[in-house]
């Protein structure tokens, strides 16, 4: 059983592009979380989504960051108009409803780190 | 809103000594609280997660506690390794928004172990 599989694992973009970031949560994982871990920082909650839903968005920023988990494929963080301020390690996390030993834990992927230029 | 301390920010010891990292949380009223590792450039892996209703958690060299009266928990390695050097971090749960809810970080400790 494959882990969380994030990609790309390195993304440089230019100030004013767009970044996607993608998220394969682990096989029979219905729920999806995005961290972002900026320079020196801990990690920081965004967003939670199930299958076709945001739960909890509470710590999306409120304009150019936007989330989806659709029916098929994996889920996307989409970064539209990247600024120098985005650059961070966006980590995805995956869970069962709840797993073997009840303990609802979140397997995370690698990350992906966004530089912008 | 849940706040998540660790200190210090990095630690040094030499190789084989016994060490306790640190982590304390300003609402008491968590699910369970889960402690990570994370190498340099690498993702997270879950080393021990201790339920709101224990007072820790073993896996080999490892033992979590937990005493949520008093917002604490913590992570003793025994006889270090080099191959112990990472950041550890700690991370909550709050039972607000249910079991699959968010985790809420500490900064995390870099631990550097010497040979």
């Amino acid at each position: 059983n494959a882990g969380v599989m994030q990609n790309p694992r390195h993304l440089v973009r230019r100030r004013g592009q767009e970044a996607r970031l993608r998220c394969s949560p682990m096989k029979g994982h219905s729920h999806v979380y995005w961290y972002r871990q900026l320079p020196e920082e801990g990690l920081k909650f965004m967003v939670y989504l199930q299958k076709e839903n945001i739960i909890d968005e509470s710590g999306m920023p409120k304009e150019r960051f936007s989330a989806e988990f659709p029916k098929e494929g994996p889920s996307i963080l989409r970064i539209q108009q990247v600024v120098r301020g985005d650059s961070a390690a966006y980590f995805c996390a995956s869970s069962p409803l709840r797993d073997s030993k009840g303990k609802e834990t979140q397997y995370f992927g690698p990350g992906t780190r966004l530089l912008v230029l | 809103k849940q706040e998540v301390t660790q200190i210090p920010a990095a630690l040094s010891v030499p190789e084989g000594e016994n060490l306790v990292l640190n982590c304390s949380f300003t609402d008491s009223a968590i699910y369970n609280l889960q402690w990570f590792r994370q190498d340099p450039g690498k993702g997270l892996t879950s080393l021990l997660l201790i339920q709101s209703s224990q007072r820790e958690q073993t896996s080999g060299r490892l033992n979590a506690s937990l005493d949520k009266s008093s917002g604490r928990s913590t992570l003793y390695i025994a006889a270090s390794q080099p191959g112990d050097s990472a950041t550890y971090l700690c991370a909550v749960r709050n039972p607000s928004t249910g079991a699959n809810s968010k985790l809420t970080f500490g900064k995390g400790i870099t631990l550097s172990v010497r040979p």
